[in-house]
């Protein structure tokens, strides 16, 4: 495996359900983050992961909850979601998650259905 | 606020050029990123902009004027696969990207 891998592909659960998402990057990174992609929106940043570290949770409702076990990788915990939680849901890495030239890698996504 | 301006959706024909324009307003600035998305794929890197100027990579170019906020993505010699959104994003002085909504940009034949 090379980059950065995610699954599943695509989730559909319930509002009561409980899933985890993964992320797992080959590219020897320290800097892992989750985005959230909505039709027409820009790419939302939720979480940043520096050397294991969270460094940035951008206010997101406490039924995400992140896990990063170690620089390689990254969980993302749901419970309860709501229907506009449906959405794709992007990981990505980079060196580090400090300094200019910091190009992120992306994993190819989780599409996420509540219903 | 921080914010990034872009197309919706653009236009073009196999073999033209076109040119798709990104305006920032940002906390700081550290550098411009464009990417592309093809549907349904992951976003992939297509340059890095933090000094004014034009930087060349084959048939793409990116553009960077500091002084107005501003940057764009040249697509010479278009092909059908160049069929994808574009997205711009800013980095500010947290090193946190700010993104656009990105372009679609549609070539026909």
């Amino acid at each position: 495996e090379t980059g950065v891998t995610q699954t599943p592909r695509h989730l559909v659960m319930g509002m009561t359900n409980k899933k985890s998402l993964k992320c797992e990057q080959h590219l020897g990174h320290n800097a892992m983050y989750w985005y959230k992609q909505s039709a027409k929106k820009p790419l939302e940043l939720m979480f940043v992961y520096n050397f294991k570290e969270q460094t940035e949770n951008n206010s997101v409702p406490s039924r995400f909850s992140p896990e990063c076990p170690n620089s390689s990788h990254l969980f993302l915990h749901l419970h309860t979601l709501q229907p506009e939680d449906s959405a794709l849901y992007l990981c990505a890495s980079s060196q580090d998650s400090q300094g200019d030239y910091n190009e992120q890698f992306f994993g190819p996504g989780t599409r996420l259905t509540v219903l | 606020g921080q914010n990034i301006d872009q197309p919706t959706e653009m236009t073009a024909t196999e073999g033209a050029i076109v040119q798709i324009n990104c305006t920032y307003q940002t906390s700081g600035f550290n550098g411009l990123f464009w990417y592309q998305q093809h549907a349904g794929e992951a976003p992939t890197f297509l340059s890095y902009n933090v000094l004014d100027g034009l930087e060349e990579k084959g048939r793409f170019s990116s553009f960077l004027s500091r002084s107005k906020g501003y940057s764009y993505l040249l697509l010479k010699e278009l092909q059908m696969k160049d069929s994808a959104s574009y997205l711009c994003a800013a980095l500010d002085s947290n090193y946190q990207l700010i993104w656009g909504a990105g372009t679609k940009l549609i070539i026909k034949p």
